[in-house]
Order: C-alpha cells, then sequence, then structure tokens
C-alpha cells in the first residue's frame, strides 16, 4: 500500500526550540507539501517542493523553512517554535500532471 | 483569496438521509475536482474525483455533481451513515499544475 510518513503523531516542544518534522514517502512522488490545518481555517499551505533540492513557499511560509535533499523526504522546520504554531501539520505528496494528493496521518504539534 | 468557495461549513443530517455539500470556482483552467474525507486525527483520504467532461460521478454512496457552464460541483452523501461524520474537502486543480486549491471544509454529522 502506498504511504505517506510523518515521523511524530504527536510533539510537545518548548518555545524557541527548533523543530523538525519530518515526511517520506515510497510513491517516487515529485511533489510534495506542508500544510498545518488549525480549526476554522481549513488547510493552510506553508511550502511545497516539485523537485529534488527545489522549494516554493505557500501561504503562510513565515517562522517555517523546509529541506529536500532526497525524492521521497520533505522536512519542515520550525525556526524557533512559538505557541501560535501550535497545530495539526500534513504532510502531502503528488505525481505531476496528476493533481491528486496522497497526505500524512499529520503530527499535532504543540509548543508550550 | 480562496480559488474554491465551499458550503455549508457544517450540516447534520439524520441516519438515511441526503447529505449535500456545495463548491464553486473560478478558474477555469482548473480541470480535476477531487474530494477528500478527514476522520478527526488523520489526515484527509481521497474520497471521489471528476474532470469536467463528464456532469456526475457516482461511487457507491457517494456521488459527485458538476456542472461547467455554472462552475459548481457538489457531493451527495446517500443515505447518510455514522461513519461517514467527517469533514470533506473539495479542491480543484489546473492542467500541469503543482497545487491543489482546496475548499474551507464541512463538517458532516450523521445522528443515529
Amino acid at each position: 500500500d502506498v504511504k505517506v510518513t510523518q515521523s511524530s503523531r504527536y510533539l510537545v516542544k518548548r518555545t524557541g526550540e527548533k523543530v523538525f518534522l519530518e515526511c517520506v514517502q515510497d510513491m517516487d512522488h515529485e511533489n510534495m507539501f506542508w500544510y498545518r490545518q488549525d480549526p476554522g481555517l481549513g488547510l493552510r499551505l506553508i511550502y511545497f517542493s516539485y523537485d529534488v533540492k527545489m522549494k516554493e513557499k505557500g501561504d503562510i511560509p513565515e517562522g517555517y523553512s523546509v529541506s529536500r535533499e532526497k525524492k521521497e523526504r520533505f522536512s519542515l522546520i520550525l525556526e524557533s517554535a512559538s505557541t501560535n504554531q501550535t497545530s495539526m501539520y500534513l504532510c502531502a505528496s503528488s505525481f505531476s500532471g496528476f493533481g491528486g494528493y496522497t497526505f500524512g496521518s499529520g503530527t499535532r504539534l504543540t509548543v508550550v | 483569496q480562496q480559488q474554491v468557495k465551499q458550503s455549508p461549513q457544517s450540516l447534520i443530517v439524520q441516519k438515511g438521509g441526503i447529505s449535500i455539500i456545495n463548491c464553486a470556482y473560478e478558474n477555469t483552467a482548473f480541470d480535476y475536482f477531487p474530494w477528500y474525507q478527514q476522520f478527526p486525527g488523520k489526515g484527509p483520504a481521497l474520497l471521489i474525483a471528476i474532470r469536467p467532461d463528464v456532469s456526475e460521478k457516482k461511487e457507491g454512496r457517494f456521488t459527485i455533481s458538476f456542472n461547467k457552464s455554472a462552475k459548481q460541483f457538489s457531493l451527495h452523501i446517500m443515505d447518510s451513515q455514522p461513519g461517514d461524520s467527517a469533514t470533506y474537502f473539495c479542491a480543484a486543480i489546473a492542467r500541469n499544475d503543482y497545487k491543489l486549491s482546496f475548499g474551507a471544509g464541512t463538517t458532516v454529522t450523521v445522528r443515529a
């Protein structure tokens, strides 16, 4: 079964910490995405990557960075975690030209 | 600016009833329209999708109706069951684009 795997289901971090969220897909997809999901705000795109080492900002990139050194892995980095980054983070991947995403199960991050 | 407008924000339906969620778009370049289903604590999963060359697609109790001239599409859940209680997102993407445009989501509650 094809999968997008997020390394942690739940994380609790302290304000100011550098936080790494990892995502791995086994479908040889070109595109990978990071979203955050908050009640009433839907899915908001943070960053996406359409190829190895390529990245583009989404709608809410402030306070985040990403890394894609290998095709199957896309990391989201919170440079200095803040309480307003407490959220559900979702990783997704897709083939170019296909349109549909496969999502991971999400990481619920709490910053205290 | 949200490219796909989704309504209602939430709905409650009795077991056996019909749930209807509506979406509208402006970008005529969109050519793939998926719906995602998300259960609490999980990532969204592709439920059903349609391309604009057909007006309706049915998979089990789930039907997409598509009106190209009105730039609207809707999801109908027939004979709604408590297990259908979830958040549903409509989405759209243009050919050769990377990013899906998501609606804001609809929380469906099916009462037994």
